[in-house]
């Protein structure tokens, strides 16, 4: 079965700086998705950022990327100039092709430091 | 677009009630789940469907049923509450073209 491993339950970061969150997950698939989701106090669930496995560029949506390691399965984000904003809890989500079910890590709850 | 609606937000029910939780989504999506979010749990898939008729049992499914009669309409069922189902739980859609997830407000369930 797959699993998805978030090993940092939280992280503090300076406002300005930049952050970068652990996700490892595990998979016998080859074809699949990834995702990080951002979830704010207000408990809303936003999409992040994706990326697809067959895809050898790392994706990036504005301050956001991910580090993308297909052969050691590991799939972290990282958060440039840090907001406050950007204080929130982060999921990381796995989801193989053809698979209906997306499984999520445990989440890492973020700190901004002002 | 409403997207993905839940109601209610907020909910007490004392051991041994009954409810249902419901979710609508107005984007035509074939796949809807239901998740559980407990702290420092993350999120557990409870019941998911693929189409109109078809449901399936996720990680947690104990202690919930589901229907799925229509595309947009997929209510959540909660059977003799008991303490251990206090949670949040999310209701969340995706089309077959698109592998992400669009998620609902959440409903935050305490069984007193």
């Amino acid at each position: 079965a797959q699993t998805v491993t978030q090993s940092q339950p939280e992280m503090s970061v300076q406002e300005a700086e930049t952050v970068t969150l652990s996700c490892t997950y595990d998979t016998s698939e080859s074809d699949y998705y990834l995702f990080w989701y951002k979830q704010p106090p207000s408990r809303q669930m936003i999409l992040v950022i994706r990326q697809e496995a067959y895809k050898q560029q790392n994706a990036t949506e504005n301050r956001f990327s991910v580090n993308f390691q297909k052969a050691a399965k590991s799939f972290s984000l990282k958060i440039s100039d840090s907001q406050l904003g950007d204080a929130a809890m982060y999921f990381c989500a796995y989801r193989s092709v053809g698979d209906d079910k997306i499984i999520f890590g445990k989440g890492t709850r973020l700190h901004i430091l002002p | 677009n409403a997207g993905v609606t839940q109601t209610p937000k907020f909910r007490i029910l004392k051991i041994g009630q009954s409810m249902t939780l419901q979710c609508t989504q107005d984007m035509n999506h074939n796949y809807m789940y239901w998740y559980r979010q407990d702290p420092g749990m993350g999120l557990k898939l409870i019941y998911y469907s693929v189409g109109a008729g078809i449901t399936d049992k996720g990680e947690v499914p104990n202690g919930y049923n589901v229907s799925r009669s229509t595309t947009e309409d997929f209510p959540l069922r909660l059977e003799l509450a008991a303490p251990s189902q206090t949670s949040v739980y999310f209701c969340a859609s995706s089309h077959r073209n698109l592998p992400e997830a669009f998620f609902g407000q959440g409903t935050r369930l305490t069984v007193v």
